[in-house]
């Protein structure tokens, strides 16, 4: 199993240009996640799906989209990315109800100039 | 809403020697804890879970942590640091629908 995995790993973007991250997963979890991570703050929610046609906000979903249209994967759209974005993001993947382990991808490196 | 802080942002320890980090958490109901650990450029693993019983838990690679609920804490120990525990270390709560809150996390240099 490759678990959770995340296209592509870096990619630097100029403000104002759009990207898609995609998440990958092989476990049949029903959950998904996005998270970005930015020094002294740990991670940081920004959208996640309790299934495959739904999704819902986080923590910091501004300037954020997603789309879950099959089971096992899960995209974050940038429509027009800024420097604030900068970021590596994470997603992860979990069954549902209370106290799941919820397992990560490598992470994307992002950066807006 | 429920908040996580730890502490120390970094900590150096000797390679042998002990190390305790510190979480604090801040929830209305019975929390549901977790240590992660993220190596450099990688994801990040479960080292352990608290969600109900004995309040000492077990995890992989020697780790242990402790939930105190008089002190709102769920600290981790290990009695012997190895090189390879070099890594930041993260100690989520978890909210309704499996939601992750994260503290700042803590990241530990071992000295050889």
């Amino acid at each position: 199993n490759a678990g959770v995995t995340q296209t592509p790993k870096f990619r630097v973007l100029k403000t104002g240009q759009s990207m898609t991250l995609l998440c990958a997963q092989d476990m049949n979890h029903e959950y998904m996640y996005w998270y970005r991570q930015d020094p002294g703050m740990g991670l940081r929610l920004i959208h996640y799906s309790v299934g495959e046609g739904t999704t819902a906000k986080g923590e910091v979903p501004d300037g954020y989209n997603v789309s879950r249209l099959k089971k096992q994967n899960f995209l974050l759209g940038l429509e027009s990315a800024a420097p604030s974005q900068t970021s590596v993001y994470f997603c992860a993947s979990s069954d549902p109800g209370g106290a799941e382990t919820q397992y990560f991808g490598p992470g994307t490196r992002l950066l807006v100039l | 809403a429920q908040s996580v802080t730890q502490p120390d942002i970094h900590i150096t320890v000797s390679e042998g020697a002990s190390l305790e980090l510190r979480c604090n958490y801040s929830y209305g109901a019975t929390p549901y804890l977790f240590w992660y650990v993220q190596s450099p450029g990688q994801g990040l693993q479960l080292l352990l879970k608290y969600f109900s019983g004995d309040t000492l838990v077990q995890g992989i690679k020697g780790f242990e942590a402790e939930f105190k609920r008089s002190q709102s804490s769920f600290n981790l120990r290990k009695p012997s640091v190895h090189w390879s525990d070099a890594a930041e270390y993260f100690c989520p709560v978890e909210a309704a629908g499996n939601k992750l809150t994260f503290g700042g996390g803590t990241r530990v240099l071992v000295k050889p």
